[in-house]
């Protein structure tokens, strides 16, 4: 069985501040997804990682692949009050069907 | 591109009664749909991969004759909670792989239906 280990679960903090989520699994994958998911809404998606070591930025947000493919991580530089909300990584293996789900990390950004 | 929708966004219903859920994949053609349930502040609970033209699998713990799946189109796929109960309220998300896309493993969600039931 496929895990996917998110961490922190909370954090809350001011506007301006920077943070890091992390997503780590002793299992290969050969994609990994981030979404962001606002209440009573589905989650979107905001990148898709491929290759190890990949690093993908979009605007303050900064997606990393690990190496050996089993880790990601995302980054969000001066965080906003609209950065509030679930993120959620996925890690998918071509051809298996489904996707492993992390536990989300809930992001409140106060202003 | 890769839009999903989901009917309704909400409803209520009485215990005893049946709920259908629409899911559509409205701009590609989607041979993978699935089906989550999700809970309050929690991570999203998968409970079945729906395949076009075949039965949708089940993952364990999820009772195939309470919760039909019916993946009838390329479209859409249906969920069905049969004899609700007020433990089956909750928040029921789709979502649908978009089989051109060179990320193969990506999923696009439709936007949740608030099920709660009375």
């Amino acid at each position: 069985t496929q895990l996917l280990e998110q961490s922190p679960q909370f954090l809350s903090i001011q506007e301006g501040e920077n943070l890091t989520v992390y997503c780590n699994s002793s299992s290969v994958f050969s994609s990994l997804q981030w979404y962001r998911q606002e209440p009573g809404e589905g989650p979107v998606l905001l990148v898709t990682v491929v290759t190890g070591g990949e690093v993908k930025k979009l605007k303050r947000l900064t997606f990393q692949f690990g190496d050996a493919r089993k880790d990601s991580s995302l980054h969000i530089t001066a965080a906003q009050p609209g950065d509030t909300g679930l993120y959620l990584c996925a890690g998918g293996v071509t051809n298996a069907g489904k996707s492993t789900f992390g536990d989300g990390t809930t992001l409140t950004v106060k202003p | 591109g890769a839009v999903v929708s989901q009917h309704p966004s909400w409803v209520i219903c009485k215990s005893g009664t049946s709920v259908k859920i629409e899911c559509r994949s409205l701009d590609f053609q989607a041979t993978t749909m699935f089906w989550y349930r999700q809970f309050p502040k929690q991570s999203l609970m998968l409970m079945a991969t729906s395949n076009e033209g075949s039965k949708a699998t089940y993952e364990q713990g999820v009772e195939k004759d309470k919760f039909l799946i019916n993946h009838a189109s390329l479209t859409l796929s249906t969920l069905t909670v049969t004899s609700a109960h007020p433990e089956d309220s909750s928040f029921y998300i789709c979502s649908a792989r978009d089989m051109r896309g060179s990320q193969g493993d990506e999923q696009f969600f439709g936007p949740g239906t608030r099920l709660t039931v009375l």
